[in-house]
């Protein structure tokens, strides 16, 4: 079946670090994948996608690049800020079915410091 | 557009009693969608709708559990006879169907079994 797995939290980084969350995934054909953000107090939100290999995903300075060879969707941004305080998710929807449910990693927890 | 809404946002139960939470997807929405989101772990799929058929659920949706889409437009989810393993968040989500798209997300409701 499909999977996703997180690099595991939390991480803590000062303003204006670089970021990187692991996200790797299992899953049969050609997926498309997402990372949801979930801010505190509020429900989850698409922060970026990407449907097909070698596809780059971005939004708010946040980059995904869908790598088929190695499976994986790593998030990255160059600088981050105290607001990008937050739970990242990973998700995947498979191609084949109808439901094209989403399938989630555990998530990370990221808290950005002054 | 407001966006998809959930209510009640909070539900507090005494085990053994029956539970029901309301979801309103974006307006034209076909698809429907239910996840379960215990604390630390993402959100988990447990059925889905296209307009007002039920046309997938998960092993996770036990007996006890009932969901339905009526009029194609809003949906319930019933717990019955709830367990205080069945404490978590549970989340609504609307797409519109189209290809790889995109699952916009409600606030969820907290249900907590005494």
């Amino acid at each position: 079946g499909n999977s996703v797995t997180q690099m595991e939290g939390p991480v803590t980084l000062s303003e204006e670090a670089f970021l990187t969350i692991n996200c790797t995934y299992t899953a049969t054909g050609y997926p498309s994948l997402f990372w949801y953000v979930q801010y505190p107090g509020e429900g989850l939100q698409l922060l970026l996608k990407a449907t097909k290999a070698d596809d780059k995903g971005s939004n708010k300075g946040f980059e995904a690049t869908y790598r088929k060879e190695t499976t994986s969707f790593h998030l990255e941004k160059g600088s981050v800020q105290v607001s990008d305080s937050a739970v990242y998710f990973c998700a995947l929807t498979s191609p084949s079915g109808s439901a094209r449910q989403l399938t989630f990693g555990s998530g990370t927890q990221l808290t950005v410091l002054p | 557009d407001t966006g998809v809404s959930q209510n009640p946002r909070h539900k507090i139960t005494k085990r053994g009693q029956n539970v029901t939470f309301r979801c309103d997807p974006i307006s034209e929405h076909n698809r429907l969608y239910w996840y379960r989101q215990t604390l630390g772990q993402g959100p988990e799929f447990l059925t889905y709708f296209q307009n007002e058929a039920q046309l997938e659920k998960s092993r996770l949706l036990s007996d006890r559990f009932s969901a339905e889409r009526p009029k194609g437009s809003f949906s319930t989810l019933e717990i019955q006879r709830t367990e205080q393993g069945d404490s978590a968040m549970y989340l609504c989500a609307s797409s519109w169907g189209q290809g790889p798209d995109t699952q916009y997300f409600g606030p969820g409701t907290r249900l907590t079994v005494l």
